[in-house]
């Protein structure tokens, strides 16, 4: 059963760069890379988007290898806001059927 | 962007009835989506409903407990029918507007089955 795995939790303090990785080696060919944030009792927020390489917001980074089976997600000196679970959101494909997935996400939490 | 809105926010239902959730959308859009959030864990696709044709679900949820509606291109409803206690979950609505991989989503509707 294709998978999409993050670390269960990180802790960092403010001021200091976060970087989450998200596994998903059965992702499929064409499809975009999305991380998302979610604060307790909201909806998913959407962060940053990509398909290769790097792509850099105004909030985030994301680094992605030439084979797409992970993706890394880089946050700029994090701040007391920054806690909440972060989400990776792929197109994976399994046994020939594609297939919508988000990954297990990663509870951040930034400390002073 | 858009803003999504759902009703009801929560409830507290009794086991072996049904509850319907709306998600109204401030624009309108072709596609969205229904997801389940059990407590502290991922997010669950429970099915596509895009207007103008018939929900598609993912492995695991069927229409007979999982109907949705989606009359236009600005609303939807998810029923969620004979419930029991395994039921109780966070149920998100969220629209594509980049695609179905660039989402957004509403609040989220936190129901409880005794």
């Amino acid at each position: 059963l294709a998978k999409t795995t993050q670390p269960i939790s990180m802790d960092s303090y403010e001021g200091q760069e976060v970087n989450i990785t998200c596994s998903h080696n059965n992702i499929a060919t064409n499809d975009y890379i999305t991380w998302y944030q979610q604060f307790p009792s909201q909806g998913p927020r959407f962060i940053i988007q990509g398909y290769k390489t790097k792509v850099t917001n105004e909030v985030a980074s994301l680094f992605i290898p030439a084979d797409r089976k992970s993706s890394t997600l880089s946050l700029p000196r994090v701040s007391l806001s920054d806690t909440a679970v972060y989400y990776c959101l792929v197109t994976l494909m399994n046994t020939g059927f594609q297939k919508l997935v988000f990954g297990t996400g990663t509870r951040l939490l930034v400390s002073p | 962007s858009a803003v999504i809105s759902q009703k009801p926010s929560r409830d507290i239902c009794q086991r072996g009835t049904s509850l319907t959730i709306q998600c109204q959308v401030d624009s309108q859009v072709t596609m969205m989506f229904w997801y389940r959030q059990q407590p502290g864990q991922s997010l669950t696709l429970i099915a596509t409903a895009n207007q103008g044709s018939e929900a598609t679900y993912e492995s695991g949820f069927v229409i007979d407990k999982f109907p949705i509606s989606r009359p236009n291109l600005t609303f939807s409803t998810l029923t969620v029918s004979n419930m029991s206690p395994e039921d109780s979950s966070i149920y998100l609505c969220s629209v594509g507007l980049g695609g179905t991989d660039t989402q957004y989503f509403g609040p989220g509707t936190r129901l409880t089955v005794l």
